[in-house]
């Protein structure tokens, strides 16, 4: 049973670029959160989706946003790349409705340079 | 708000040793709380739930959690770590009132040494 998946593993950029990550939940699961973990911190919520819609966001600009396709796979967009905006980028998945945990996938190393 | 903080962003045991790592959290209703590990280069692992079914709850690689009420805690250990637990540490809680936004402390650094 594969759990959640992303691509790529890494991923080097420059300031002012776009970047688009992917996210494969795990089987079972039909709802995405994507989370930003900076070096030495805690993740951070940036969004979740459930039913290809945009179900609840935190506190980050337009710059980020997403996608959530019918077979329950998510991307994350992020727009006019900031030096602060390297980062570990983890997708987690879940069921729908329930206070059951998230699985987290391996995440995305994001370098802007 | 709900936020989760973790006492220590640092922690250093022998191996064998009791391992301690404190969690402590602000919320206003039960919370669903959570503690995760997370190896380097790695995503997040459970180790661990508390979803008010039993207090003291136990979780894989011999790891425990204690939730209190009282103390609004809920602290993680082991009787005995092992050189392989040596890994970043969070706890986490569910915001009330959301779809399964977790919120996180900002970690603690489990070292083990021989």
């Amino acid at each position: 049973d594969a759990g959640v998946t992303q691509s790529p593993t890494h991923l080097i950029k420059t300031r002012g670029q776009q970047v688009t990550l992917r996210c494969s939940p795990k089987s079972g699961h039909d709802t995405v959160s994507w989370y930003q973990q900076a070096l030495g911190q805690g993740p951070q919520f940036i969004f979740q989706y459930y039913e290809e819609e945009e179900r609840q966001r935190g506190n980050f600009p337009d710059r980020f946003s997403g996608h959530q396709f019918p077979n329950y796979s998510s991307e994350l967009n992020v727009n006019a790349l900031l030096l602060g905006d390297s980062a570990l980028y983890l997708c987690a998945s879940s069921e729908s409705w329930s206070n059951q945990p998230q699985h987290f996938g391996d995440g995305t190393r994001l370098s802007i340079l | 708000a709900q936020s989760v903080t973790q006492l220590g962003s640092h922690v250093s045991v022998s191996e064998g040793a009791l391992v301690l790592l404190r969690c402590n959290y602000s919320s206003s209703v039960p919370p669903y709380l959570f503690w995760y590990v997370q190896y380097p280069n790695q995503g997040l692992q459970l180790l661990l739930k508390y979803t008010s079914a039993a207090t003291l709850v136990k979780g894989i690689n011999g790891f425990e959690a204690e939730f209190k009420k009282s103390e609004t805690s809920f602290h993680l250990t082991k009787p005995s770590a092992h050189m392989s637990d040596a890994a970043e540490y969070f706890c986490a809680v569910i915001e009330s009132g959301g779809y399964n936004k977790l919120i996180f402390g900002a970690g603690t650094r489990l070292a083990v040494h021989p």
